[in-house]
């Protein structure tokens, strides 16, 4: 187990495209987090699962905006009609369902929208 | 709103000083915090959180919950604490959620 993994890396789309960015957690972490990172700024909160339930969703995550984890183990984050305003890192990171919120965070995947 | 605040966007030290990033929160109940760091080129990890008391790598940070703080200290910088510092706290909703100040980035010149 590398860590938390994420795919692709970088991302060059042109404004109107849709864009999936892919999550694996450590395994034995059952609760996955995604974040938005842009210049200047701490990580933003988008959603968080707990196994294959989303349990939560910031306002940040627009209709545009899906995100699935449908076995409970890898999660994929949908952008639907990209617009040059979501030009971002988005961060995935997981933690194990015991204890405090110890996040372990992936690299980022980084979209630049054209 | 569960939030922190950090006021400094850069902090530069020389190597051998002091070190304090601050950070201040607002929080209804007992907060849990936590200081993450990212270095160059690396992802972003958990430095240390309050709840364990701990000193990592030199650093300590104490819960002020009279002045809503919990700052970050290191008696004496080093060059390769060079990097960006982020205060988090659990969010309002499901408290698994982080969320993050927009960090300082501390500057450890020779």
């Amino acid at each position: 187990d590398t860590g938390v993994s994420q795919d692709p890396r970088h991302k060059i789309t042109k404004r109107g495209q849709n864009v999936t960015f892919r999550c694996d957690p450590i395994s034995e972490h059952n609760r996955l987090y995604w974040y938005r990172q842009t210049l200047g700024q701490g990580p933003e909160f988008l959603t968080y699962f707990q196994n294959e339930a989303q349990l939560e969703k910031s306002r940040l995550l627009s209709d545009r905006f899906s995100a699935e984890r449908p076995k409970g183990s890898f999660s994929t984050l949908e952008i639907q009609r990209t617009e040059q305003g979501d030009s971002a890192m988005y961060l995935c990171a997981s933690s194990l369902g015991i204890g405090a919120n110890v996040l372990t965070f992936g690299a980022g995947s980084r979209l630049t929208v054209l | 709103a569960q939030r922190v605040t950090q006021p400094e966007k850069l902090l530069s030290v020389f190597k051998g000083a002091p070190v304090e990033l601050k950070c201040n929160y607002s929080y209804s109940g007992s907060p849990e915090l936590f200081w993450y760091v990212q270095y160059s080129r690396q992802r972003l990890q958990l430095l240390l959180r309050h709840i364990s008391r701990e000193s990592i790598k030199g650093f300590t940070a104490d819960l002020n919950k009279g002045e809503t703080s919990f700052h970050l200290k290191k008696p004496f910088a080093q060059e390769e604490d060079s990097a960006m510092y982020y205060c988090a706290l659990p969010n309002s909703n499901s408290g698994y959620a982080l969320n993050f100040g927009k960090g300082t980035s501390l500057l450890v010149t020779p």
